[in-house]
């Protein structure tokens, strides 16, 4: 019982370097989200994608961007890091609008 | 522009002990979570509550809403060290798909 899979686990990134995170559930959920989270500030969203072919910003877009590749998998692409996107990334998925959120095991990227 | 408080944002606390975290929000919602995150590791959901009055219980917790005062707790009775996390509230907006989020409880329980 996989649920939500996030790769990769850690990441260390130079300043200007591109990367993708990627996403993936097995529940036939609808609605996918990504998150960072940063000591004492709680989680920031992202973007999220409320069903297949659609994607939103979140609270703090800039910096990325996203892909719903199909219903299973949605990644997140950083262009071009900077050191201000240190922080741990979470994946996220839920069946419906009001419905809770299962969550990935996380990523811990690092920008130097 | 919804906002979600939490408080206290740090406790510490001796086993055995009963206590209550508060979640606070700014404007309706149909729907309000509790998660539990252990250090380095990933959100568990804890409860969901549905409508005004909802109270559910697991174990030694005990979430309630009252959405007339935009409010909800998290009781802990009897702590014991296993409950040691940071716990976090969420409410759903009616009008989209996003969760607003609490900057989370970290708790801990000492022995």
């Amino acid at each position: 019982n996989a649920g939500v899979t996030q790769t990769p686990k850690f990441q260390v990134l130079k300043t200007g370097q591109s990367m993708t995170l990627q996403c993936a559930q097995d529940m036939n959920h609808n609605s996918m989200y990504w998150y960072r989270q940063d000591p004492g500030m709680g989680l920031r969203l992202i973007y999220y994608s409320a069903s297949e072919g659609t994607t939103d910003k979140g609270e703090v877009p800039n910096g990325y961007n996203v892909s719903r590749l199909n219903k299973r998998e949605f990644s997140l692409r950083l262009e071009s890091a900077a050191p201000s996107q240190t922080s741990v990334y979470f994946c996220a998925s839920r069946q419906g609008q009001h419905e809770k959120l299962f969550f990935g095991s996380g990523t811990q990227l690092s920008v130097l | 522009e919804l906002k979600v408080e939490q408080n206290p944002l740090f406790l510490s606390m001796q086993e055995g002990k009963n206590y209550t975290i508060y979640c606070n929000y700014s404007t309706t919602s149909d729907r309000l979570y509790w998660y539990r995150q252990d250090p380095g590791k990933s959100l568990e959901s804890l409860f969901v509550l549905l409508s005004n009055g909802a109270v559910k219980q697991e174990g030694r917790l005990m979430a309630s809403l009252d959405t007339k005062a935009r409010l909800s707790t998290l009781h802990i009775t009897a702590a014991v060290h296993d409950l040691s996390a940071t716990y976090f509230c969420a409410v759903d907006m009616k009008s989209n798909y996003q969760l607003i989020w609490g900057a989370g409880t970290k708790l801990i329980i000492k022995p």
